[in-house]
């Protein structure tokens, strides 16, 4: 059984850096072909992709965020850290976590509950 | 960035009806095209991918179709429980998987 849940702060101050980890079950990030992945939804809007990281660590970003956006791993950990600098109340938004498989045309087939965090002063 | 573009945005319907919502790519994407549902404050739950393969646990009347391009998500009879918001999502370029804008399916 797959599992994935997002943890971090739920108020971030303006120009302050994001920290939030995903920590997962039921699955290895070293498997080939497994990845897992952030998007967020600002409230009241649409899902926006952000990055995922695949088992053999090559890492993807949305461009326009690219220069914010940090994803690392810790297989040892089942851990998926997201860290996003330079925060704008624009961020606000609920943040997911996702397992990603590569064998079913690359689909988010599960997600974590989701973190709400709030950028304000 | 592959723009996503969903049609309509927002949808009344009946229990019972049979409802297609349409997913237009910026540009061909073979079939990686999955489509989602959510409900308010609710994580989103895959339907299908691939276009057209129903996600395990997913019931029956969910299908999906489509390639290229042009994509659609229907559901062939309305049950009360699939009032929510559907999107799609292009899986097709590495360096940006894309969302719809999504469309509310609400009670008429």
């Amino acid at each position: 059984q797959i599992t994935l849940k997002e943890s971090g702060p739920t108020l971030v101050r303006p120009t302050q850096t994001l920290t939030l980890t995903c920590t997962f079950s039921g699955f290895s990030l070293s498997s080939s072909g497994v990845a897992v992945g952030w998007i967020r939804q600002p409230p009241g809007k649409a899902l926006e992709w952000l990055t995922h990281i695949y088992w053999n660590d090559d890492k993807y970003y949305d461009p326009s965020l690219k220069s914010r956006l940090t994803i690392t791993k810790d297989t040892s950990k089942n851990q998926v850290v997201l860290t996003m600098t330079n925060m704008d109340p624009v961020d606000t938004a609920t943040y997911y976590c996702a397992h990603l498989d590569s064998s079913k045309w690359f689909t988010y087939d599960y997600w974590g509950q989701g973190t709400p965090v709030t950028v304000s002063s | 960035d592959i723009q996503m573009t969903q049609s309509p945005s927002s949808l009344s319907a009946s229990v019972g009806d049979r409802v297609t919502i349409t997913c237009r790519a910026g540009q061909t994407i073979d079939r990686k095209l999955n489509w989602y549902q959510q409900k308010p404050g609710k994580a989103p739950k895959l339907l299908i991918y691939g276009a057209s393969s129903l996600q395990s646990g997913v019931p029956s009347r969910f299908s999906g179709s489509g390639y290229g391009t042009d994509f659609t998500l229907t559901i062939s009879s309305l049950q009360p429980e699939d009032f929510a918001t559907y999107y799609c999502q292009q899986s097709y370029s590495s360096v940006g998987y894309t969302f719809g804008q999504g469309t509310k399916l609400e009670i008429k």
